[in-house]
């Protein structure tokens, strides 16, 4: 079965709102990284958070391994904050793959 | 900083055609993958290599090959491409393998005819 859960599958806000964009787990971990893609675009890494909390900007990241979870909060969301956004998880004992979720497609209306 | 490089960026094929995409890294990164996006769906491993001449397979390498000739390119080859196939193969590097920051390139966009 899907061992990475995103959600939700797709979003849209109004400028300035916030966003909280999940990603579960369903076997133990011992990375984790979120992206981002515009439409037609390269992946971008955001953050490499295998634990705890990391803050750039507007965006903050917190994986908590024990509770198999990571967010991704979007503050003061802007237009330009719309893409699809991607989890990946790298699982214990296996070295070099990554499973990415399926993604969250935001969308940010002015 | 770096930056990888993928050719071509748009591939059109035909039923059955071999297929040859190429990625170049300068960030002198040890680890290099490709991968596969479809519409609505996670990114697949298809393979990886953790240095120069090294061959990994992913979840999906039936129906591809790849070489790691130099530690700075990484090829893949997709040996017969299937009618109306429509995916992004992404490459990515990593300095090591640990699950280690991934960096990746814009994308190859195939269409088979």
């Amino acid at each position: 079965g899907q061992q990475v859960q995103q959600s939700p599958a797709s979003l849209v806000l109004q400028e300035g709102e916030n966003a909280e964009l999940q990603c579960n787990f369903s076997t133990s971990l011992n990375s984790m990284q979120w992206f981002y893609q515009r439409p037609g675009g390269s992946l971008v890494s955001l953050f490499y958070n295998p634990s705890g909390t990391k803050q750039s900007g507007r965006l903050t990241s917190t994986t908590v391994i024990k509770e198999r979870r990571s967010s991704l909060h979007i503050s003061s969301s802007q237009t330009t904050d719309s893409g699809t956004y991607l989890c990946a998880m790298g699982l214990s004992g296996s070295f070099n793959k990554l499973t990415f979720g399926a993604g969250t497609r935001l969308a940010v209306c002015p | 900083g770096g930056i990888i490089t993928q050719t071509p960026k748009f591939l059109i094929g035909q039923e059955g055609q071999k297929l040859t995409l190429k990625c170049q890294q300068n960030f002198n990164h040890d680890t290099m993958y490709w991968y596969r996006q479809d519409s609505g769906k996670g990114l697949r491993l298809i393979y990886y290599s953790i240095t120069e001449n090294d061959l990994q397979k992913g979840d999906l390498s039936e129906g591809y090959d790849a070489s790691r000739e130099k530690k700075s390119s990484f090829s893949l080859t997709v040996t017969s491409a299937q009618k109306n196939e429509m995916a992004v193969f992404l490459c990515a590097s990593s300095m090591g393998g640990n699950n280690e920051r991934l960096f990746f390139g814009h994308g190859t966009k195939l269409s088979v005819l």
